[in-house]
């Protein structure tokens, strides 16, 4: 079984700071990571993946991502954060075993980015 | 990106009636959709798997008989919620993939908001 976990429910940062919104994951294969964004009363918007290859990927508004397998993590990051990151975050696996796209997701990180 | 596209937005029903939601992708084939189901402040719940010219696959603790989805083409499945009652007032979400085998992203509507009286 594949399954994700998001030990935060609020991340508070200052705008300008560096923000980090943690993501570990179990799965029996390889893994494929994603990050996804909602907005208030929104669907979610695709911010990266972790397929293969190089450990940090980049993605969407400046956000990156660093896969480690070692602590099977998958944390989200940004050097300097804007007030409109505030949103949803949801981290998301997919087992490479399976060969289907059926995403497990967390339960979701609340960022606040205080001006 | 891929787009998929959800309606309707908001609906407002009576307790007793059946409603409709479709989700379409507007610019790719998807043999397979998504339905998710999304509390306030949790997370998604998928329902189920929607699969293009067969039954759809439900979660467990799901009712088939309450979510009726249809998947009659490439690019539209619909989730009817039948008689619905206020408990099933909800945000629904559907997604879908580009048929990667797995290491694509999934593509969502903007979600539609039940509300049932």
């Amino acid at each position: 079984a594949q399954s994700v976990a998001q030990p935060e429910d609020q991340v508070n940062v200052a705008e300008g700071n560096p923000l980090t919104v943690k993501c570990t994951y179990s799965v029996s294969g390889n893994p494929y990571l994603f990050w996804y964004v909602q907005y208030p009363n929104r669907g979610l918007q695709f911010l990266l993946k972790y397929i293969t290859g190089d450990n940090l990927v980049k993605g969407s508004y400046g956000f990156e991502a660093e896969f480690n397998k070692s602590q099977t993590s998958f944390h989200l990051k940004k050097p300097s954060a804007l007030v409109s990151d505030s949103a949803l975050y949801f981290c998301a696996v997919r087992d490479s075993n399976f060969g289907n796209e059926k995403l497990t997701f967390g339960t979701g990180t609340r960022l606040t980015i205080i001006p | 990106g891929a787009v998929v596209s959800q309606h309707p937005s908001r609906v407002i029903c009576k307790s007793g009636t059946s409603v409709k939601i479709e989700c379409r992708s507007l610019d790719f084939q998807a043999t397979t959709m998504f339905w998710y189901r999304q509390f306030p402040k949790q997370s998604l719940m998928l329902m189920a798997t929607s699969n293009e010219g067969s039954k759809a696959t439900y979660e467990q603790g799901v009712e088939k008989d309450k979510f009726l989805i249809n998947h009659a083409s490439l690019t539209l499945s619909t989730l009817t919620v039948t008689s619905a009652h206020p408990e099933d007032s909800s945000f629904y979400i559907c997604s879908a993939g580009g048929g990667t085998g797995g290491t694509g992203e999934l593509f969502f509507g903007e979600g539609s908001r039940l509300t049932v009286l």
